[in-house]
């Protein structure tokens, strides 16, 4: 078993619509959860971070974590043909030494139809 | 201004040249990172800067060579590749590698072909 699952997908959905992404996890010791979106070709960028459980909101953009079930979600409100891209969900843990690495979805790739 | 830059946007390479990747940083982040991403995968840590020094090599072959001159420079020394090191490579930087808020900032990558 991974230690991050997340559907690769694809997800297809009309212009307007509210997206759901979601990531599980097995490790209870992450602590920091990051979504990211990525473009073709582009390097990933950090949409949302959140350490408690609870929504965190940015925009048409929520983030929510709930630790208990080690399960995280972003949502996407009136979704745009923009929003096409990949959404990444990473979560940081102790490396080695005292440095932290982050452990990866697969990603899930979204298409916003106009 | 959370912008990390990277040159060359594409490269071509033989196996049997030698090439570098560069990044740049300017947010005085002290951690910066290299990552291979292949097509469809999430991107595959190689090694970490902490304060300049090395501290993490996730096992990559020595036909990578990473080198941190300052705080605010990553290069990634590139000889005798393999087609199979065809990737996006990414460098990525963070304020602290030891707070566990450390988010991670991305450069736009540099898309490497080995022919």
């Amino acid at each position: 078993q991974k230690e991050v699952e997340q559907d690769p997908g694809p997800l297809s959905v009309p212009e307007g619509a509210i997206v759901s992404l979601n990531c599980t996890y097995s490790n209870s010791a992450f602590q920091y959860f990051m979504w990211y979106r990525q473009y073709s070709r582009k390097g990933p960028e950090l949409l949302m971070y959140t350490y408690s459980s609870g929504n965190k909101e940015d925009g048409r953009f929520t983030a929510q974590v709930d630790k208990s079930s080690k399960y995280i979600s972003l949502f996407i409100r009136d979704s745009q043909p923009s929003d096409s891209a990949t959404y990444l969900c990473a979560m940081s843990v102790a490396g080695a030494g005292n440095n932290r690495k982050l452990i990866w979805g697969l990603g899930t790739s979204l298409a916003v139809n106009p | 201004d959370t912008e990390v830059t990277q040159t060359p946007k594409h490269l071509v390479m033989g196996m049997t040249n030698k090439k570098s990747l560069k990044c740049e940083q300017h947010m005085g982040h002290r951690a910066m990172y290299w990552y291979k991403q292949k097509a469809k995968k999430p991107p595959e840590l190689m090694f970490v800067y902490s304060y300049e020094k090395l501290s993490i090599n996730e096992s990559v072959p020595s036909r990578f060579s990473p080198e941190c001159p300052n705080s605010s420079l990553l290069n990634l020394h590139l000889h005798a590749l393999q087609p199979e090191d065809s990737a996006l490579y990414l460098c990525a930087s963070s304020q602290d590698p030891g707070q566990a808020r450390y988010e991670q900032y991305f450069g736009p990558g540099t898309r490497l072909t080995v022919t």
